[in-house]
C-alpha cells in the first residue's frame, strides 16, 4: 500500500538554527499538508499546498516557516531560525488522487527537539 | 469556525470492556468525519470514516455513526484489547471542502489493562 514517508524521524537542533523537514507524499496525490503536535496537545494545522503554491496557512505559520516542492516527489518544511517552542512532532499528509478519494494519509512524523 | 470537541480523558478500561469516546462537531455543511488513532511512538493512522449523515464507519471492531441531528460521531468498540491502547482523535475537514485542512479534537488517551 502506498505511504507517506518523512525524514528524519528525529531531529535535534540548537535554537536559532535552520532545519528542513522532508516528506515524500503519495505519488499521485495533489494536496499536501504540514501539521504539528506539541507533546500532549492536539494536532494543529500549519499549511496546505496545492498546484505549487500555498493554499492556506495558519497563524502559527509565520515568516520563519516556508514550504517547497522542489521536484515531483519531495515536499519540505523549512524553519529558518528555530525557537524552543518549535519543539514538536511534525506530520506531513497528502490527499486526493485521480479517483477522488479525500482520505488524508499521514506520514510517521519527525520529532523536532530544539535545545 | 469548524471545530471538534472530544470527551476529556484519559480513559482506562479493563480488557473486554465496552468503549465509548464521545465526539461532537460544529461545521459548515455536512463534511466527512474521521477517527484517527496514534499508537505509542507512531504517527496518525486513519481508523474509520463516514462521508454522509447516518453512515456508519467501521474498522478493527470500532464503529462510529454520523449523526446529523446531534452533530455527533461517537467512537465505540464492544470489547477492547490491550493492543487498542492509543490516542484517538476525531477530525473533520474544515471550511466545507472535502480536501480542506483537518481540524482535530484534543485527543483521548485510552489505556487498556489486562
Amino acid at each position: 500500500e502506498p505511504e507517506v514517508t518523512q525524514t528524519p524521524s528525529h531531529q535535534v537542533t540548537q535554537m536559532g538554527q535552520e532545519v528542513i523537514l522532508r516528506c515524500v507524499p503519495i505519488s499521485n496525490h495533489l494536496y499536501f499538508y504540514w501539521y504539528r503536535q506539541i507533546l500532549g496537545q492536539k494536532v494543529e494545522f500549519l499549511v496546505s499546498f496545492y498546484n505549487n503554491e500555498i493554499s492556506e496557512k495558519s497563524e502559527i505559520f509565520d515568516d520563519q516557516f516556508s514550504v517547497e516542492r522542489p521536484d515531483g516527489s519531495n515536499f519540505t518544511l523549512k524553519i529558518r531560525s528555530t525557537k524552543l517552542e518549535d519543539s514538536a512532532m511534525y506530520f506531513c499528509a497528502s490527499i486526493l488522487d485521480s479517483r477522488g478519494s479525500y482520505e488524508q494519509y499521514f506520514g510517521p512524523g519527525t520529532r523536532l527537539t530544539v535545545t | 469556525g469548524d471545530s471538534v470537541t472530544q470527551m476529556e480523558g484519559p480513559v482506562t478500561l479493563s480488557e473486554e470492556a465496552f468503549l465509548t469516546i464521545n465526539c461532537t462537531y460544529t461545521a459548515t455543511g455536512y463534511p466527512s468525519l474521521f477517527w484517527y488513532v496514534q499508537y505509542p511512538g507512531e504517527g496518525l493512522q486513519l481508523l474509520l470514516k463516514a462521508t454522509k449523515a447516518d453512515d456508519k464507519g467501521s474498522n478493527k471492531g470500532f464503529e462510529a455513526t454520523y449523526r446529523k441531528e446531534t452533530t455527533s460521531f461517537h467512537l465505540e468498540k464492544g470489547s477492547v484489547q490491550v493492543s487498542d491502547s492509543a490516542v484517538y482523535f476525531c477530525a473533520l475537514p474544515a471550511g466545507g471542502t472535502s480536501y480542506g485542512k483537518l481540524t482535530f479534537g484534543q485527543g483521548t488517551i485510552l489505556t487498556v489493562h489486562p
